[in-house]
């Protein structure tokens, strides 16, 4: 159980373009996903927080007009990057939570993660 | 903020034991993950500490001592398949801050 999967698994686009990215909780209620970044050998970056239904916690530093949340099912969340430059080439990793007191102890899965390349 | 410290690189021979430390200096504490990490995948959880003490799970087994901000993972019996990077995480306010991540390598 706890399946989390993530849509495209692998991306290319052009600069200026805009990117959807999914993740969605395949067998449990997701009431709370995360949204990270990766760049290569450097730990996963905190990006997000969305709760269904409501608006993103975005982190310090992470434009919220740029990178898009929505969490509109409880089983659904999306990142949409837009305006796409090259330094947002990166490895993002959505997490689903389905535990909505989250108090167990590693209530909290990853998806596979979607590589972005901006050339 | 959140400062999560562990080795950048560690190396080991098939069938030996390797120790991964981990200091942490947190605003708040709730728990303290460790992960594994494959290149180029998500991670996936190994264990789990939310008390002081040994947390025993097969060859992997995590130690915890909340009073020095101090965790260790311990890898036993180490196969080539364990080559990975390992990445410690403590959780506050229901959010994961991770370590920049240990990369293990196993040889033969």
């Amino acid at each position: 159980g706890a399946v989390v999967s993530q849509h495209p698994s692998w991306v290319i686009c052009k600069s200026g373009t805009s990117v959807k990215i999914e993740c969605r909780s395949l067998d449990f209620q997701a009431t709370t996903m995360f949204w990270y970044r990766q760049f290569p050998k450097q730990s996963l970056m905190l990006m997000a927080t969305s709760n269904e239904g409501s608006k993103a916690t975005y982190e310090q530093g992470v434009e919220k007009d740029k990178f898009l949340i929505n969490h509109a099912s409880l089983t659904l969340s999306t990142l949409t990057v837009t305006s796409a430059h090259p330094e947002d080439s990166s490895f993002y990793i959505c997490s689903a939570r389905g535990d909505p007191k989250g108090e167990s102890s590693y209530e909290q899965y990853f998806g596979p993660g979607t590589r972005l390349t901006v050339t | 903020g959140q400062n999560i410290d562990q080795p950048t690189e560690m190396t080991a021979t098939e069938g030996a034991i390797v120790q991964i430390n981990c200091t942490y200096q947190t605003s708040g504490f709730n728990g303290l993950f460790w992960y594994q990490q494959h290149a180029g995948e998500a991670p996936t959880f190994l264990s789990y500490n939310v008390l002081d003490g040994l947390e025993e799970k097969g060859r992997f087994s995590s130690f915890l001592s909340r009073s020095k901000g101090y965790s260790y993972l311990l890898l036993k019996e180490l196969q080539m398949k364990d080559s990975a990077s390992y990445l410690c995480a403590v959780r506050f306010r229901k959010k994961l801050s991770f370590g920049a991540g240990t990369t293990v390598t196993v040889r033969a």
